[in-house]
This record gives C-alpha cells, structure tokens and sequence, in this order.
C-alpha cells in the first residue's frame, strides 16, 4: 500500500505570497490531519479533515486554511506569507471512522522558506 | 485539555547500552498515547501505540513503552542502543474527546549514539 504523499517536498516562498500544499492520504483512508513543525514551537496541529468537513482546527490565524476534496485529497494554503511561518508541514492519514484511535501515519513533509 | 512532557531534550548513550527516553501526560480522557520517531529530513514513523490494552507495549526495532496511570507516564525503553537509533522521538497524546482526532506532542527528545 502507498504511505501518504506530499507535494512539493520544498517550496520557497517570499514574504507577502501565498502558497498551497497538497497531500494525498492512504488509500482507503478519509481523514486528513495537518501539522506545522518549527524549531521553535515543536510540532503543532493545524486543523483535521473528514470526509471534505473540517473536524478540528488548531490555534492558527485565519491566514491558514484547508480542504478536502471528495477523493479525501487535502490542500492547505497559507495568505500572506510571514518569515514565521518558515516550517515544515507534516500531513497524516487516518483510517475511515471519524473520531477512532486510528493511527496517523505521516507523510515525509513539506519544507517551506519564507524569505 | 491535553498535555505531553518529554522530560529531557537530548539523551546520548553508547552504543549497545540501554535506551530510557521520559514521558508524562496529562489527559481528561483515557488517552491513547503513541511514540514516533523522526530521522533527519524526513516524515514521522510510529514506534508503538497504546490504547488501553496491555500497558506494555511492544514497538518496533526493539522498543518498548510502558503505560503507569499512577504516575501519569509512557516512558519508551530499548535494551541495547544502536547507531541507526540515533534520532528525534516524540512522545503524543490522541484527544478522543471529540469527534476528531487531534493529536499534541511532546517537545521531543533528541537521542544520540556514540559508537
């Protein structure tokens, strides 16, 4: 079975654009988390999909968004790039019921640098 | 609300010695409690995951974590180092509280191995 992908593997970015990443989950799977990873702050959860509905989001400006199209694909975009915004974005894949203890298993992510 | 302590940011062993990397939690909930492991530039990989049934818990490459409710902790345990073992480990907690499923993780511990 195919682990999850993310595209691009690196992006780079200047202050001010936007940008969208996308992830295509395990197949089978219909949730779709995302994370931001940053020295600074660790790893943080960004927002949760299922089933093309946003289950959870995280404490993030309204700058971050997502969807989830109906093949369970997910997209994130960020407006407005800042130099904070400098991660690497994790996206997991969970199995096919909403709110189970499945596992995530994570793509190898997306490097973005503002500059 | 949820919360993950890794109680030490890097651990160095030799190689072949014992492996004891230090978590405690803090959940409203019965938690489900995982450890992932994070190899330079790449994605996240789980070790092990615990949900409620043994409270030791066999991963893989020879880890293995114990789940102490009266002490709040899942501390991730390998008999004997290895080089290829050199990595960031992330102790995680599942928020099953909702019908999401958010995960939070610990700051990470950074392991190194000296041969």
């Amino acid at each position: 079975k195919a682990g999850v992908t993310q595209t691009p593997r690196y992006l780079i970015k200047t202050r001010g654009q936007q940008v969208t990443l996308s992830c295509s989950p395990i197949s089978g799977h219909r949730s779709v988390s995302w994370y931001q990873q940053t020295p600074g702050q660790g790893l943080q959860f960004l927002f949760e999909y299922f089933s093309e509905t946003q289950r959870n989001k995280g404490n993030f400006p309204g700058r971050f968004s997502g969807r989830q199209f109906s093949n369970s694909r997910s997209e994130m975009n960020v407006s407005t790039l800042e130099l904070g915004d400098s991660a690497l974005y994790l996206c997991a894949s969970r199995g096919r019921l909403a709110g189970s203890t499945d596992t995530q298993y994570f793509g190898p992510g997306t490097r973005l640098t503002v500059l | 609300a949820q919360s993950v302590t890794q109680l030490d940011s890097h651990v160095s062993v030799s190689e072949g010695t014992p492996v004891l990397l230090r978590c405690n939690y803090s959940s409203s909930y019965s938690p489900s409690l995982f450890w992932y492991v994070q190899h330079p530039n790449k994605g996240l990989q789980l070790l092990l995951k615990y949900t409620s049934a043994a409270t030791l818990v066999k991963g893989i490459n020879g880890f293995e974590a114990e789940f102490k409710k009266s002490e709040t902790s899942f501390h991730l345990t390998k008999p004997s180092a290895h080089m290829s073992d050199a990595a960031e480990y992330f102790c995680v907690v599942s928020d099953r509280s909702n019908a999401g499923n958010m995960l939070t993780f610990g700051g990470g511990t950074r392991l190194m191995v000296k041969p």
